[in-house]
């Protein structure tokens, strides 16, 4: 079955630091893939969208994530994290049948 | 951007009872709608797409008798839990499809509804 995976549940990290987080997908083929952001109390927002063309992705809020089809992955990076980036992270791709499925999410806690 | 909006934002009811949760797309016009259920610290379960005037499908081990489904409008679709159980706790989320643009159908998503069953 078409699945997404992400391989980091808890991410904690301090201000400043370097983020990467995993994401990858089961099936080959075309992909659309995405990245969603959920703030604690509020809906899920977009955070990027790969659909085709250049790889390396530039979302909202100072994130990229690079597409990579000979390793099935499109992680989710920032150069620098802030506090306001504590969040639940989704990786999403659409399925064969025009559905959208997530990963399990990555938890991301920024200490000040 | 685009909002979707959902009513009730919390419900608790008692063992037995049927709750109602509607998710409305407040700027756009949305033929398929979708609904899903997120446990505490896990990932969004797509539970069944609402279509626009005709019957919801169901993704497998979802009941479709006890999540009733019904997309009256472009702009409505409801989710009837019937009978509702403790196990039927969970954090329901809708998400309905823009498909006012050309290719890509983005999907926005609903701030989610919290039943809690006594």
């Amino acid at each position: 079955a078409q699945s997404v995976s992400q391989h980091n549940h808890h991410v904690i990290l301090s201000e400043a630091a370097s983020l990467e987080l995993g994401c990858n997908y089961s099936y080959g083929g075309t992909v659309n893939l995405f990245w969603y952001v959920q703030y604690p109390g509020q809906h899920l927002q977009l955070l990027l969208k790969y659909f085709s063309g250049d790889p390396l992705v530039k979302g909202i809020k100072g994130f990229e994530a690079e597409f990579i089809k000979s390793k099935f992955s499109f992680n989710l990076r920032k150069p620098s994290v802030q506090w306001s980036d504590t969040a639940e992270y989704f990786c999403a791709a659409y399925n064969q049948g025009g559905k959208l499925i997530f990963g399990q999410g990555t938890e991301l806690s920024v200490k000040p | 951007g685009a909002v979707v909006s959902q009513h009730p934002s919390w419900v608790i009811c008692k063992s037995g009872t049927s709750v109602k949760i509607e998710c409305r797309s407040l700027d756009f016009q949305a033929t398929t709608m979708f609904w899903y259920r997120q446990f505490p610290k896990q990932s969004l379960m797509l539970m069944a797409t609402s279509n626009e005037g005709s019957k919801a499908t169901y993704e497998q081990g979802v009941e479709k008798d006890k999540f009733l489904i019904n997309h009256a409008s472009l702009t409505l679709s409801t989710l009837t839990v019937t009978s509702a159980h403790p196990e039927d706790s969970s954090f329901y989320i809708c998400s309905a499809r823009d498909q006012s643009g050309v290719g890509y159908y983005e999907q926005y998503f609903g701030p989610g509804t919290r039943l809690t069953v006594t």
